[in-house]
């Protein structure tokens, strides 16, 4: 067990709705990052937020949107869904800037229908 | 470029055997490399992490090396198990202002059988 606690788990959805994802950090995290892995690829990275502070941003589509809360939890929301959005999305989190350890939650399972 | 590059793509071996994975980078500058188990579906989990000074860093049956001069690493898997059956994910960190990125390798994917 990393710490990391996404929710949730499994996800069905249709084209066009919008879902949102849930990560709660380890305890003393200040860094969140969100990962995207889709079929048989590796993870991309999306966006990285440090003490509630947006600070690094990857391939993060304009219909997906991420945000920190004051309690360090954050959340992944992805609207407009295309099939294409059918991934698994990761969270991660350290205690420091990125050069520590990261430590990965197991994942949130969404799929587009 | 910033990229690191991962050899082979996908490994087969039989159980009880070694072997070795590679990892070679372009990132700069340099802040440490890592090396990551994925089990299919799960979540990546830290085998180990090195920085510039590190030639070599153990886990179990996991030695990882680093040179750093020529920008390669590579990870020895000893007496493989069943379930070393994964994919092997190299990253490097890029220092980047007080912020530091992380590169990722598109990872071998490993098969382990009996």
């Amino acid at each position: 067990d990393s710490g990391v606690t996404q929710t949730p788990k499994h996800l069905i959805t249709a084209t066009g709705q919008r879902v949102t994802l849930r990560c709660s950090p380890r305890s003393g995290d200040l860094s969140v990052y969100w990962y995207q892995q889709s079929l048989d690829q590796g993870l991309q990275f999306l966006i990285q937020y440090y003490n509630g502070e947006e600070r690094a941003k990857g391939n993060i589509l304009e219909r997906f949107s991420a945000q920190q809360f004051p309690d360090l939890h954050s959340e992944l929301n992805l609207s407009s869904l295309e099939l294409g959005d059918s991934a698994l999305y990761f969270c991660a989190s350290s205690v420091d800037r990125g050069v520590g350890e990261l430590f990965f939650g197991e994942g949130s399972r969404l799929t587009v229908l | 470029k910033n990229q690191v590059e991962q050899s082979p793509q996908s490994l087969i071996i039989l159980e009880g055997k070694n072997c070795t994975l590679q990892c070679n980078y372009t990132v700069s500058p340099f802040s440490n490399l890592r090396w990551y188990k994925q089990d299919t579906g799960r979540g990546p989990v830290s085998l180990t992490i090195m920085t510039f000074s590190e030639n070599t860093k153990s886990n179990g049956r996991y030695t990882a090396t680093l040179d750093a001069d020529t920008k390669q690493s590579s990870l020895h898997i000893t007496a493989s198990q069943l379930s070393d059956s994964a994919s092997y994910i190299c990253v490097v960190t890029r220092q980047s202002g007080g912020y530091n990125k992380l590169i990722f390798g598109a990872g071998t994917r490993l098969a382990v059988h009996p």
